[in-house]
């Protein structure tokens, strides 16, 4: 099975500020790799396909970027709305895995 | 606007049996792939199987497969999850979701329903 690790596991950020995060694959999946956003209490959302597809409707203020074994989730400036646990999933191969999540909140 | 209502959620004995519905609005449901993905309470999501348009594909994850089964009646617009021989390690959340261009991108989501195996 392919293992997804994202770093970090938490993250404390204000509004405006930059944010990176990281996935990590066990092997390489070119970039099958897809982002969710996922507020408490409720279902995830499709933030990004492919590495690097935003989504219809998603800010431009999010991206994706990366291929084989490394990707990043960056959002160029937070907005309060943005604070969530994102988490990112593999599609390469069955079973499709999903990383453990970073969660993002308000420092 | 695509829709997606998961039930059948409930309390159930350790090694008993629960079969999930979920009901699809908004969208052609017979030209997706649909999966169940499950989240177990404050930890992070596991996919748990997926099936194809017709019924003819479908994926487990190892530790589901034997127990549980996916299914779908596509003029009723639902999709199903009969798991068995439950497990505590099975309480869960449990989300449909619809697939995205016949890949393994979760682009819908219902709510989610409650299975809670109780030991």
């Amino acid at each position: 099975d392919i293992q997804l690790t994202q770093s970090p596991s938490f993250l404390s950020a204000s509004v405006g500020d930059r944010v990176i995060i990281t996935c990590r694959a066990s092997q390489g999946i070119n970039t099958y790799l897809v982002w969710y956003q996922q507020k408490h209490g409720k279902a995830p959302k499709l933030l990004i396909d492919t590495a690097s597809t935003l989504e219809s409707g998603v800010p431009s203020r999010f991206s994706g970027s990366g291929s084989g074994t490394e990707f990043t989730l960056t959002i160029s400036s937070l907005q309060p709305e943005d604070f969530a646990t994102y988490y990112c999933q593999q599609r390469r191969n069955y079973p499709v895995t999903f990383g453990q999540g970073t969660r993002l909140e308000i420092k | 606007e695509a829709q997606l209502v998961e039930s059948g959620g409930n309390l159930v004995q350790s090694g008993g049996s629960l079969r999930l519905s979920c009901v699809a609005s908004g969208f052609s449901f017979r030209s997706h792939w649909m999966t169940w993905v499950r989240q177990a309470p404050g930890k992070g999501l596991e996919w748990v199987a997926n099936i194809n348009q017709d019924g003819s594909a479908i994926y487990y994850l190892d530790s589901v497969k034997g127990r549980f089964t996916i299914s779908r009646d596509n003029a009723g617009y639902s999709l199903y999850l009969h798991m068995s021989s439950l497990r505590a390690e099975d309480t869960a959340l449990y989300y449909c979701a619809r697939l995205l261009r016949d890949a393994s991108i979760f682009d819908s989501w219902g709510p989610g329903t409650l299975v809670t195996v109780s030991s």
